[in-house]
């Protein structure tokens, strides 16, 4: 059974680019969520997408920006990079038809990094 | 809004000692309680969750937690450290509305000596 999946592990790009990161859910998993940590703190809750839609948003610029595809794989774009976007983005997978206990099951990450 | 506090950025333990990583929760509904391990360059991996069952959870890897309403806290403990259990560890707590946000604390850093 795969697990959730991210690419690239790493990357590297230069402030005011734009970057493309993705995940695969969990496979019988519906919900994808996005988290970004920054070294040494905690994942912060960036958005998550139920059937293709954002279902809800934590404090982060509009220039953080998603999409869920009909096979519930998910795309995280951020624009206008800035230094401080450096950090691990994880992708966390659940069923949200499932009991109210939303597990979610996160995947390996994607470290980027802004010069 | 709910929120999580984990006490004490760094613990460090002898192997065979007991682990004891405090965590403490500020929510306005029934929260949802978890705790993750995240080793170096990897994702986070559930080792627990408290979801208003048992007031006492056993997880994975010989780690439980209890549930204490009245200090609102769920520290994690396990009897008897590995040396394998170095990691960072970090508590949540399910945001309201029951949408499956989760909310993490700073995290604690395990070392365990030998």
């Amino acid at each position: 059974d795969a697990g959730v999946t991210q690419s690239p592990t790493h990357l590297i790009k230069t402030r005011g680019q734009q970057v493309t990161l993705r995940c695969s859910p969990k496979s019988g998993h519906d919900t994808v969520s996005w988290y970004q940590q920054a070294l040494g703190q905690g994942p912060q809750f960036i958005f998550q997408y139920y059937e293709e839609e954002e279902r809800q948003r934590g404090n982060f610029p509009d220039r953080f920006s998603g999409h869920q595809f009909p096979n519930y794989s998910s795309e995280l774009n951020v624009n206008a990079l800035l230094l401080g976007d450096s950090a691990l983005y994880l992708c966390a997978s659940s069923l949200v038809s499932r009991t109210v206990s939303y597990e979610q099951y996160f995947g390996p990450g994607t470290r980027l990094t802004v010069t | 809004a709910q929120s999580v506090t984990q006490l004490g950025s760094h613990v460090s333990v002898s192997e065979g000692a007991l682990v004891l990583l405090r965590c403490n929760y500020s929510s306005s509904v029934p929260p949802y309680l978890f705790w993750y391990v995240q080793y170096p360059n990897q994702g986070l991996q559930l080792l627990l969750k408290y979801t208003s069952a048992a007031t006492l959870v056993k997880g994975i890897n010989g780690f439980e937690a209890e549930f204490k309403k009245s200090e609102t806290s769920f520290h994690l403990t396990k009897p008897s450290a590995h040396m394998s259990d170095a990691a960072e560890y970090f508590c949540a707590v399910s945001g309201s509305g029951n949408t499956g946000k989760l909310i993490f604390g700073q995290g604690t850093t395990l070392q365990v000596k030998p």
